[in-house]
């Protein structure tokens, strides 16, 4: 089945810097990765996704990039604010079902 | 977007009894949906895959009969854990897929489990 990992595990930036978080996956047949957002004790919010067809999509100061070939995407947030603090988890579709990355907990310091 | 409810929220119950967590989409029909356990600090982990109408399809490693799962409409999933234990106090969220392609997955609000 489908594995992904996602690095790095946490993840501290200034107010008004980038993050990135990176992914990879091993299943070729994945077609579809979400971003998910948690706050604590909170369900996972959806905040962008790529499909196999797309090499990068943007929406706002959220980037997501695909590399097909290589088989790893990105989320890029630009200009981070202290509300952008949380988990991050990559997904990959494969075989019908999601498959979560490990998550990387963000935290934005002002 | 879509909506997906999960009840109860929280629950704490004795070891041996037995708890069942409703997940319902509230504004579309769901044949398929979801159900993952999260421990503190980790991933979500996909238990199994409930199918309206016929059985659900389980991972590896996950007891079936522990775990029981009916899908008996197009809105309503369930999950009832059986016989719980204090290892079984964890987060447990549903999720049910829509958009294109029925790739996109909202979740339920999720369900705090504590066996005491």
């Amino acid at each position: 089945g489908e594995n992904v990992e996602q690095h790095p595990s946490t993840l501290s930036v200034q107010e008004g810097d980038s993050a990135v978080i990176k992914c990879t996956y091993s299943d070729s047949a994945s077609n579809y990765f979400p971003w998910y957002k948690q706050e604590l004790g909170k369900r996972p919010q959806l905040i962008i996704d790529i499909r196999s067809n797309v090499g990068e999509k943007k929406d706002q100061r959220i980037a997501v990039t695909l590399n097909k070939t290589a088989k790893h995407f990105s989320l890029h947030i630009t200009e981070t604010q202290p509300e952008d603090s949380a988990v991050y988890f990559c997904a990959a579709r494969g075989w019908g079902k999601l498959q979560f990355g490990a998550g990387t907990q963000v935290v934005v310091t002002p | 977007g879509a909506v997906v409810s999960q009840h109860p929220s929280r629950v704490i119950c004795k070891s041996g009894t037995s708890v069942k967590i409703e997940c319902r989409s509230l504004d579309f029909q769901a044949t398929t949906m979801f159900w993952y356990r999260q421990f503190p600090k980790q991933s979500l982990m996909l238990m199994a895959t409930s199918n309206e109408g016929s059985k659900a399809t389980y991972e590896q490693g996950v007891e079936k009969d522990k775990f029981l799962i009916n899908h008996a409409s197009l809105t309503l999933s369930t999950l009832t854990v059986t016989s719980a234990h204090p290892e079984d106090s964890s987060f447990y969220i549903c999720s049910a897929p829509r958009g294109q392609l029925n790739t996109e997955a909202f979740f339920g609000q999720g369900t705090r489990l504590t066996v005491v």
